[in-house]
């Protein structure tokens, strides 16, 4: 099973911040990653799948990079509705499918 | 609009059964592999199961195998999860996700939360 592991826990920032977050996985999964963003009381979203494609209607704000073990999440500058938490995920080697543990991102 | 719908959760004790409905909309069902994930509460996600378009292909997690079935109708644009044998662990909200063309999870429905105790 392939182990994600997403870092910080928790990022506090202020609006019109940049926002850098992390996942790192256990072993290489290619570009087979994806980003999703959570707010209280909601569903997922997905953001940013295959690494680095952003999904449908998301803001170009965001954007995501990295292939192998280690990817970024990178919100250029933060609004308001931002403020959730982020999920990593894959799809490289299943079942099953992992997420990473969330990173939350809290309004400093 | 795609939309899915869920249903069915609520308070059962250890040990006891739910069937947890999807209802889908707005897309042609019977092309789109879905999954079902669950977050207990305060927690991460965890994927739970995942169906093909026809149902020939099933996979579990191994925390619910052998306890959890899914299924689908694809004539009634439905989804199903049968979970019996229920723990305190399983206490979650649960969610069906449809797979996206990209082979991710996209869009989910607003989740049902079952909750075991006694």
């Amino acid at each position: 099973e392939i182990v994600l592991t997403q870092s910080p826990a928790t990022l506090s920032l202020s609006p019109g911040e940049r926002a850098t977050l992390s996942c790192r996985a256990s072993q290489s999964v290619g570009s087979y990653l994806a980003w999703y963003q959570q707010k209280p009381g909601q569903a997922p979203r997905l953001l940013i799948y295959d690494a680095s494609n952003r999904a449908t209607g998301i803001p170009a704000r965001f954007s995501g990079s990295g292939s192998g073990t280690d990817f970024t999440l990178t919100i250029s500058s933060l609004e308001p509705e931002d403020f959730a938490v982020y999920y990593c995920q894959q799809r490289r080697s299943w079942p099953p499918y992992t997420f990473g543990q969330g990173t939350k991102l809290e309004l400093k | 609009e795609v939309q899915l719908v869920e249903s069915g959760g609520g308070l059962v004790k250890p040990g006891g059964s739910l069937r947890l409905s999807c209802a889908a909309s707005g897309f042609t069902f019977s092309s789109y592999n879905i999954n079902w994930v669950r977050q207990a509460p305060g927690k991460g996600l965890e994927w739970v199961s995942f169906i093909s378009t026809d149902g020939s292909s099933i996979y579990y997690a191994d925390s619910v195998k052998g306890r959890f079935t899914i299924s689908r109708d694809n004539a009634k644009n439905s989804l199903y999860l049968q979970i019996n044998s229920l723990r305190a662990e399983d206490t979650a909200v649960y969610f069906c996700a449809r797979g996206d063309l990209s082979g991710f999870f996209h869009p989910w429905g607003q989740g049902t939360l079952v909750t075991v105790s006694s």
